[in-house]
């Protein structure tokens, strides 16, 4: 399977660029780095996702590393709202199905 | 609207009781997920179904079952055998195969206490 790993907690200045890694060492060729954002007892709300690429929207930026083993996902200017925990997610497609494995998730912190 | 649709929000259930937790999605999604999520943990995949009649275990699948007789509905039913059901499920649905990079839903989630 497809595994994920994230530190598990990180802090950020309020309007500093907050930068939180991923290692998806496993991730196979075709398989889509998604990010995603969960503020307590909340759904999972959706930021962005990539295959190789880097890839920019609204609300962040991805960078995913040339090996495709590793990732980070930007947040250009981190405010208190952006307060959360961060999955990044790899698509498993390992038995034909499509399981959605989930790393540890990082606990942003933001502070004024 | 299109979305998916958890209910209900908070549930009560006594030792020894089957509760089903509701997961309605009109968004023609193929996939379906429930995942369990402890106070401070991350989430953690009970089943899932990527078709109409046919579902999966995930990884603690023990205590769970689920039907999906509809395209649009993937109930999950807490059973009695479930000995610390106290937690926060979330229903989650996505389509195509996972390497058309489409994006992958939540609800709202179910909060389930045992009392």
């Amino acid at each position: 399977d497809a595994k994920t790993t994230q530190p598990p907690s990180m802090d950020c200045a309020e309007g500093r660029a907050a930068n939180l890694p991923c290692n998806h060492s496993t991730i196979s060729g075709n398989e889509y780095v998604y990010w995603y954002r969960q503020i307590h007892s909340q759904g999972p709300q959706y930021i962005i996702h990539g295959l190789k690429n880097n890839e920019t929207n609204e609300m962040a930026s991805l960078i995913i590393t040339e090996d495709r083993k590793s990732s980070t996902l930007i947040l250009p200017h981190a405010t208190l709202r952006d307060t959360a925990v961060y999955y990044c997610i790899v698509r498993d497609s390992g038995l034909g199905f499509q399981k959605l494995v989930f790393g540890t998730g990082t606990r942003l912190l933001v502070s004024p | 609207d299109g979305g998916i649709t958890q209910s209900p929000k908070y549930l009560f259930r006594k030792e020894g009781q089957n509760v089903t937790l509701s997961c309605e999605q009109n968004l023609n999604h193929d996939a379906m997920y429930w995942y369990r999520q402890d106070p401070g943990q991350g989430l953690r995949l009970i089943y899932y179904s990527q078709i109409v009649n046919d579902f999966q275990k995930g990884d603690i699948a023990e205590g769970y079952s689920v039907s999906r007789e509809k395209k649009e509905s993937f109930p999950l039913t807490v059973t009695s055998a479930q000995k610390n059901p106290t937690a926060f499920y979330l229903c989650a649905t996505t389509w195509g195969p996972s390497n058309s990079g489409n994006t992958i839903y939540f609800g709202e989630g179910s909060w389930l206490t045992v009392v």
